[in-house]
């Protein structure tokens, strides 16, 4: 089935460094999502992308759906306490809901 | 913003019991829902599709007759587990598909946590 990789697994950063951390896919998709959840919680969107290439900014959030289709990247600059959380990349194939696969995720924790 | 709650947010229950989980799309319409299962420190597994009107579409693997799903109307989709037994504890998370929204993201519950005694 599709898989998709999300690397590093985990980080811990000191509070005010930029974090960067990428999903990976053997499969193309059409459209790249990102999403946060925190403890206890749904996920939240952070970024979506649908377009090769396109790169997206939301606040101290970047992401850019990779132009072979097959990987994303999302960037956090400046990180503060808040952004602790497990961030998970989210393939779709199509754009009808289906097909929508999640990554790992990557479990980020920021040191004060 | 599109919202969507669930009900309850925590259940207990004894083994053998059912239990219903309730997902309703707030301000929009949703054609279809998605029911979700993560277990601690992994990522969301797709259980099952809801389409309003018809019958779920259930991952392989995923035991319909245990997970009942029914999607009544555009903004209600529930949950039953049927019989619980302590191994179906777990963090259940829906999500919604706006009806009008292109291309179709999917906005997600607040989750249900389920512990089977």
């Amino acid at each position: 089935g599709q898989q998709l990789n999300q690397s590093p697994q985990s980080m811990f950063i000191q509070e005010g460094e930029d974090v960067s951390m990428n999903c990976t896919s053997s499969s193309i998709f059409n459209t790249w999502l990102w999403y946060k959840q925190d403890p206890g919680e749904g996920p939240v969107l952070l970024i979506a992308l649908y377009k090769a290439g396109e790169l997206t900014s939301n606040g101290r959030l970047t992401a850019q759906f990779g132009i072979t289709r097959k990987d994303s990247f999302l960037n956090i600059s400046a990180s503060i306490p808040s952004d602790v959380g497990i961030y998970f990349c989210a393939g779709q194939r199509d754009n009808y809901g289906q097909n929508f696969v999640f990554g790992p995720g990557t479990r980020l924790s920021v040191l004060p | 913003g599109a919202v969507v709650s669930q009900h309850p947010s925590r259940v207990i229950c004894k083994s053998g019991t059912s239990v219903k989980i309730e997902c309703r799309s707030l301000d929009f319409q949703a054609t279809t829902m998605f029911w979700y299962r993560q277990f601690p420190k992994k990522s969301l597994m797709l259980m099952a599709t809801s389409n309003e009107g018809s019958k779920a579409t259930y991952e392989q693997g995923v035991e319909k007759d245990k997970f009942l799903i029914n999607h009544a109307s555009l903004t209600l989709s529930t949950l039953t587990v049927t019989s619980a037994h302590p191994e179906d504890s777990s963090f259940y998370i829906c999500s919604a598909r706006d009806l009008v929204d292109i291309p179709y993201e999917q906005y997600f519950g607040p989750g249900t946590r389920l512990t089977v005694t």
